[in-house]
């Protein structure tokens, strides 16, 4: 089955500052999306994109699915974006099967 | 609308015991889905039905059953729950069709003594 890996595990920042999260995915997909878990563990959809480029305020994203991977970019970087981002796809041979990444943990300081 | 309603938020069991996490979803969804999540990691697919009617094994199905009750409704259930079963468990729903967002419930935290 697909393969989904999510870089860095870890990040902290500043308040304000800019940050890069990545996902590679193994398979060809039609289906990739990006989640964030707050706090409180809610999973907060962010943008379902397999592929191109889209933007919702603060936040966007890109898949490049020919080169098998994705990425978030979060731009001056408030407190309340602290939490877990994970990706998740589905690839065109197992479609119905959403799989996981173990995530990205950002801690952003005040 | 709710959304995706699963039930109960919380449950303690002792090892042996047995229970029904349900999940409700009134978006008219056709594919749902059970998840786990364990403390400090990703979500791990458990089960799935990608139509109602039909049902299929994920990465860890072992230790649970499901049934797609009707088109709203999949339950997952725990026959004789373990320790190692103490987790988040999330439910989800997507239109279907091989395309389109997951939906998530607000989790269910289960514990086994």
């Amino acid at each position: 089955g697909i393969q989904v890996e999510q870089s860095p595990p870890d990040l902290i920042l500043q308040e304000g500052a800019n940050s890069t999260l990545r996902c590679n995915f193994s398979d060809s997909v039609n289906n990739l999306q990006w989640f964030h878990q707050n706090p409180w563990g809610q999973l907060i959809n962010l943008f379902y994109i397999p592929s191109g480029t889209k933007q919702n305020g603060r936040l966007s994203a890109t898949t490049v699915a020919t080169e098998r991977y994705s990425l978030l970019y979060i731009s001056s970087s408030q407190t309340t974006d602290s939490g877990v981002y994970f990706c998740a796809a589905a690839s065109t041979s197992g479609t119905y099967k959403y799989i996981f990444g173990t995530g990205t943990r950002l801690k952003v300081l005040a | 609308n709710a959304g995706v309603t699963q039930t109960p938020k919380f449950q303690v069991l002792k090892t042996g015991q047995s229970m029904t996490l349900q999940c409700a979803q009134d978006m008219n969804h056709n594919s749902m889905y059970w998840y786990r999540q364990d403390p400090g990691m990703g979500l791990r697919l458990i089960y799935y039905s990608a139509s109602e009617g039909t049902t299929d094994k994920g990465e860890v199905p072992n230790g649970y059953n499901v049934s797609r009750l009707n088109k709203r409704e999949f339950s997952l259930r725990l026959e004789s729950a373990a320790p190692s079963q103490t987790s988040v468990y999330f439910c989800a729903s997507r239109a279907g069709g091989g395309a389109g967002e997951l939906f998530f419930g607000e989790g269910s935290r289960l514990t086994v003594l």
